[in-house]
């Protein structure tokens, strides 16, 4: 069993839909948990961060992390074709190690 | 900034020839990170560096792997020989900070590696 699972999708909505992309794990060590978009043939780039448990939110993006479900969302408000991309969850605990652990990615169409 | 800086961007080679991947980090982060992403199995970490020292190689695959880290401004990954299982998109990153707190990775554009 993977560490933290994503759906693949691919997921594929109508401009102006509200989207939800969710991970679950396993490791109850975890302390920080992020979200990062990767366009096609691009690199990731971090999109929200969330320390513990909680709602964060940043224009029209909302990130949840319900700890005691081991469950995490990011939420996509009058999602836009320009958030096509492929969304990746990412975690760690806490400790002297930098190390990231990924979700596999949720691919993310918005037709226009 | 540049951001990181990777080459090449594309290599094409054949099954048992050496690959070197080259990365240039931003400038001041202390934190390198090798990964490597697949369709079947993500965005996996290979091994990453603090302050040019390697802390965590347990994501290199095999011993036809191996990374170096120079001086704080160069960083190669190398296979040898390679395979074409090693056909992937490897990136690397670089953070600020990445110990006892988390800090963001900035992802280079990556390298698309094929091994024919």
């Amino acid at each position: 069993q993977k560490e933290v699972e994503q759906d693949p999708g691919p997921l594929s909505v109508p401009e102006g839909a509200i989207v939800s992309l969710n991970c679950t794990y396993s490791n109850s060590a975890f302390q920080y948990f992020m979200w990062y978009r990767q366009y096609s043939r691009k690199g990731p780039e971090l999109l929200m961060y969330t320390y513990s448990s909680g709602n964060k939110e940043d224009g029209r993006f909302t990130a949840q992390v319900d700890k005691s479900s081991k469950y995490i969302s990011l939420f996509i408000r009058d999602s836009q074709p320009s958030d096509s991309a492929t969304y990746l969850c990412a975690m760690k605990g806490s400790g002297n190690t930098g190390k990231l652990i990924f979700g596999q990615g949720t691919t993310l169409q918005v037709k226009p | 900034d540049a951001g990181v800086i990777q080459s090449p961007r594309h290599e094409v080679t054949e099954m048992g020839q050496e690959v070197t991947l080259r990365c240039k980090p931003i400038s001041g982060h202390d934190y390198l990170f090798w990964y490597r992403q697949t369709m079947m199995r993500g965005l996996e970490l290979l091994i990453y560096f603090n302050n040019n020292v390697p802390i965590d190689d347990s994501g290199m695959p095999e011993d036809r792997f191996s990374a170096k880290m120079p001086n704080a401004s160069f960083s190669t990954l190398k296979i040898q020989p390679s395979e074409p299982r090693d056909s992937a998109v490897y990136f690397c990153a670089s953070s600020l900070y990445g110990g006892e707190y988390s800090d963001t990775q900035y992802f280079g554009p990556g390298t698309r590696l094929t091994v024919l």
